[in-house]
């Protein structure tokens, strides 16, 4: 069975100290890592697939990268908007459905 | 593009009613995959849908709960008979083919709270 671990739960950061959010997982056979954000009350909004490991993609103050155990989500500098729940998904094998972590909440104040 | 459309946004169903949530995909996109999120919890996968077609259900409780994707018209998740357990946030997202570059692209959900 697929499990994705997140951490930590929350994480308050002063705009623009850098961090990292973690996303462990186990799975047979990665087809593929999603990051995605949630806003209160929305959907997750997709942000970055991952498919191999040593894979990284990088999005304005966001860069994911990919290890074969884990997935960082490292935030640059961040400001109060990037404030949102971060949520990671695994998807293996020839299964369709993504399996989520809880996700780690984060806020930005500024 | 209007994106992933639910409705209705917000659903109050007293214990024994029969609730009843729509999911419009994005154009273009044939698979639709419904998630629910309990309140503190993360989301969970209840059933992939092509059109006419049930692919996957593994995450769909055995009773009371049923959902459809018909050649027109939205995909339907049917809850029978509702419970307190079943309040929770529920999620469709669609694909235009399953092992896409772009992710799934979800909707704002359905918040269905049991009185």
């Amino acid at each position: 069975e697929d499990q994705v671990t997140q951490s930590p739960e929350a994480l308050r950061l002063q705009e623009g100290e850098s961090s990292s959010l973690n996303c462990s997982y186990t799975v047979s056979g990665l087809r593929g890592l999603f990051w995605y954000r949630q806003d209160p009350g929305k959907g997750p909004e997709f942000l970055f697939t991952l498919y191999s490991a040593g894979e990284e993609k990088e999005k304005e103050r966001l860069k994911a990268t990919l290890t074969k155990k884990e997935s960082f989500l490292h935030i640059t500098a961040p400001k109060p908007e990037d404030s949102a729940t971060y949520l990671c998904a695994v998807q293996s094998g020839s299964a369709r459905q993504l399996t989520f972590g809880s996700g780690t909440q984060l806020t930005v104040l500024p | 593009n209007a994106g992933v459309m639910q409705n209705p946004r917000h659903l109050v169903r007293r214990r024994g009613q029969e609730a009843r949530l729509r999911c419009s995909p994005m154009k273009g996109h044939s698979h639709v995959y419904w998630y629910r999120q309990l309140p503190e919890e993360g989301l969970k996968f209840m059933v992939y849908l092509q059109k006419e077609n049930i692919i996957d259900e593994s995450g769909m409780p055995k009773e009371r709960f049923s959902a459809e994707f018909p050649k027109e018209g939205p995909s339907i998740l049917r809850i029978q008979q509702v419970v307190r357990g079943d309040s929770a946030a529920y999620f469709c997202a669609s694909s235009h083919d399953w092992d896409s570059n772009y992710g799934y692209t979800f909707g704002s959900g359905t918040r269905l709270t049991v009185v």
